[in-house]
């Protein structure tokens, strides 16, 4: 079993919806959980962080995390074509973990 | 003022040839990282220090070999380079296991 499993996709979304990427994980040892935004031909860019189980939201963005079903996941309200990207999900516990990332494409 | 900054951005050599890449960050940062991105966009871990100490190595052949001068710097160098080391070579940052930051990549191609 892989450490992280994240749905590949693509995934496809119309502007304005709301775009939902989820993460699941395997080491229980794992304490900080982070999201990263990789558009082509550019490096990964954290876009969130989330430390205790239940929601945290930075603008259009939520963070969900829920340790005891080990998983994590990360929600785009109103999604903009800018918000097109390869989104990777980590977790760090005794080492760092990534998953494979999910493509997303906002159709505007 | 760049926080995670790579040299060279691109690199094209022969099969056989030695080259290296080298990092620094200016963050402040405890641990830096090298990680390889293949063409199917898999962010795979090779490397981690830790203050100049080597705290991860992956499955990663020994022709590749990390360096740290100091905790500012992480550079990888590669020996015997093979077509399969084509790929994009990413420098990170962290206090250790927290968030990291990239540097841009350097896109390796051996032909």
């Amino acid at each position: 079993q892989k450490e992280v499993e994240q749905n590949s996709g693509p995934l496809s979304v119309p502007e304005g919806a709301i775009a939902s990427l989820n993460c699941t994980y395997s080491d229980r040892g794992s304490q900080s959980f982070f999201w990263y935004r990789q558009y082509s031909g550019k490096s990964p860019e954290l876009i969130m962080f989330i430390y205790s189980n239940g929601d945290k939201e930075d603008g259009r963005f939520t963070a969900q995390l829920n340790k005891a079903s080990q998983y994590v996941s990360l929600l785009i309200r109103d999604s903009q074509p800018s918000d097109s990207a390869t989104y990777l999900c980590s977790m760090a516990g005794n080492q760092f973990y990534f998953g494979t990332g999910t493509s997303l494409t906002v159709i505007p | 003022d760049t926080a995670v900054s790579q040299t060279p951005k691109y690199l094209v050599t022969q099969m056989g040839n030695d080259k290296s890449i080298k990092c620094e960050q200016n963050l402040g940062h405890d641990t830096m990282y090298w990680y390889k991105q293949d063409s199917k966009k898999f962010l795979k871990i090779m490397f981690s220090y830790n203050n100049k100490e080597l705290i991860i190595n992956e499955t990663v052949p020994n022709r590749f070999s990390p360096k740290s001068p100091d905790k500012a710097h992480l550079n990888l160098h590669i020996n015997s380079l093979e077509l399969g080391d084509s790929a994009v070579y990413f420098c990170a940052s962290s206090q250790v296991l927290n968030e990291q930051y990239f540097g841009p990549g350097t896109r390796l191609t051996v032909t």
